[in-house]
Parts: structure tokens; C-alpha cells; sequence
């Protein structure tokens, strides 16, 4: 079945350290989005994709990177920058020019640092 | 895209019909209203959008009224399983468009 992974569901690291959170897809979709989501609270953007190479940052990328090299993949880094990294994070993938209703999210990874 | 505003949470008993407003009084001529939802700890999941004309599918009815400054979600017989952050988002159609998650309406069904 087609669908969008990420690995893993809980992560735990030491304050300080870089952490990537992988994110995989095989719906062939062109788009992919990094949301973080805090408690109690809606899903903010940090970076997105929208072709192969290319990326722009959302509305709160301070603190991670991403990278694009393939059209399946889509991984964040959280990096020792990022002040408060503590969260959920929601990878999402869509299909260019479908809007709004050809989202299709993962089960998130939930990263907890110490 | 335009703010919507939803309020914070409701009830609802299992069987009855779910009715979860949605305010978008500064929508645009060219936005869509969608509806998603969130189970605790998963990733949202879409349930319906429209434009001007009602809407139905397999999940759930989608009224929006004629001037299109509101919308409301209707559940027809909610279920336990129907417990989730519902949220209601506007935006463009046709545009692969980042989407802003408000806090939605944490949706109880209760037994």
C-alpha cells in the first residue's frame, strides 16, 4: 500500500546533540512538509518541498535543516540550535496542484531531549 | 488565506449527530473550506472540502452558508472513534499550498 513513513515513532537525545528524523514516501507525490506540533496546539511549518533539490523554509526553521535529494525522501534535522526541540514532529506529503485535500501525513515522531 | 476561528472543544453523545462550527468571515472568492481531523498521536487526516455548495462523502456533511463567512462540520451519528482535533483550514485551490493548522475543536464523544 501506498503511504508515507517515518522513523521512528519516539526519539530520545541528549540536549546538544543533532538528531535527524527520516521521513519516506512512495504515493509519488512532488510536495513534502516538516510540521512540528507542541501541546495542545495546531501544526506549525518548518520547512517544505515542492520538487527534487529545492526547498523553502516555513515559519519556523531556525534550528533545523532539511534535505532533498530524492523525490522519495525528505528528512529533518533538528540541530543543537534549535532551542527548544521537545515535540511532535508530523512529515506530510501532496500532490502539486491537488490543494488542499491530497495531503497525506504520517504517524509522526515524537522527540523528547534531556 | 483567510483566519478561521473554531472554538476550543465539545461534546457530543454517541449516536448523535457532531455539528462543529467554523468562522471564516474574510474567506476570498477563490478559497476552499476543508475539514481535517486528528486522532490523538497520529498524523491528520482528510475528511471533506468545499467551495459555495453543500457537501457530502462517507464521512460527513460540510454545510456552508450562503455567504460563505461560515461553515459547520456535521458528524450524523458520531462514535467514539470520531474523538479527535477537528480542523477547519482555507485555502486556494489548484495551489499546492502550505496549509495552516489552527487549534482546531477537540471533539469528545462521550458514551
Amino acid at each position: 500500500d501506498g503511504g508515507i513513513t517515518q522513523s521512528p515513532k519516539y526519539l530520545f537525545r541528549k540536549e546538544g546533540q543533532n538528531v535527524t528524523l527520516s521521513c519516506e514516501q512512495n504515493l509519488n507525490h512532488d510536495a513534502m512538509y516538516w510540521y512540528r506540533q507542541d501541546p495542545g496546539q495546531g501544526l506549525r511549518l518548518i520547512y517544505y518541498s515542492q520538487i527534487v533539490n529545492d526547498f523553502q523554509k516555513g515559519d519556523i526553521a531556525e534550528g533545523y535543516s532539511v534535505s532533498r535529494e530524492k523525490k522519495e525522501s525528505f528528512p529533518l534535522t533538528v540541530t543543537s540550535a534549535q532551542k527548544n526541540p521537545t515535540a511532535f514532529y508530523l512529515c506530510a506529503s501532496s500532490v502539486m496542484g491537488q490543494g488542499a485535500s491530497g495531503y497525506t501525513f504520517g504517524s509522526g515522531t515524537r522527540l523528547t531531549v534531556v | 488565506d483567510a483566519k478561521t476561528t473554531q472554538p476550543p472543544s465539545m461534546d457530543c453523545a454517541e449516536g448523535r449527530a457532531a455539528n462543529l462550527p467554523c468562522n471564516h468571515s474574510t474567506i476570498s472568492g477563490n478559497e476552499y473550506v476543508y475539514w481535517y481531523r486528528q486522532i490523538h498521536s497520529q498524523g491528520p487526516q482528510y475528511i471533506i472540502h468545499g467551495l459555495k455548495n453543500n457537501e457530502t462523502n462517507e464521512m460527513a456533511s460540510l454545510i456552508i452558508t450562503e455567504d460563505r463567512k461560515s461553515s459547520t462540520l456535521i458528524l450524523p451519528h458520531a462514535t467514539l472513534r470520531d474523538t479527535a482535533v477537528y480542523y477547519c483550514i482555507v485555502s486556494r485551490v489548484g495551489s499546492n499550498y502550505k496549509l495552516t493548522f489552527g487549534k482546531g475543536t477537540l471533539l469528545t464523544v462521550n458514551p
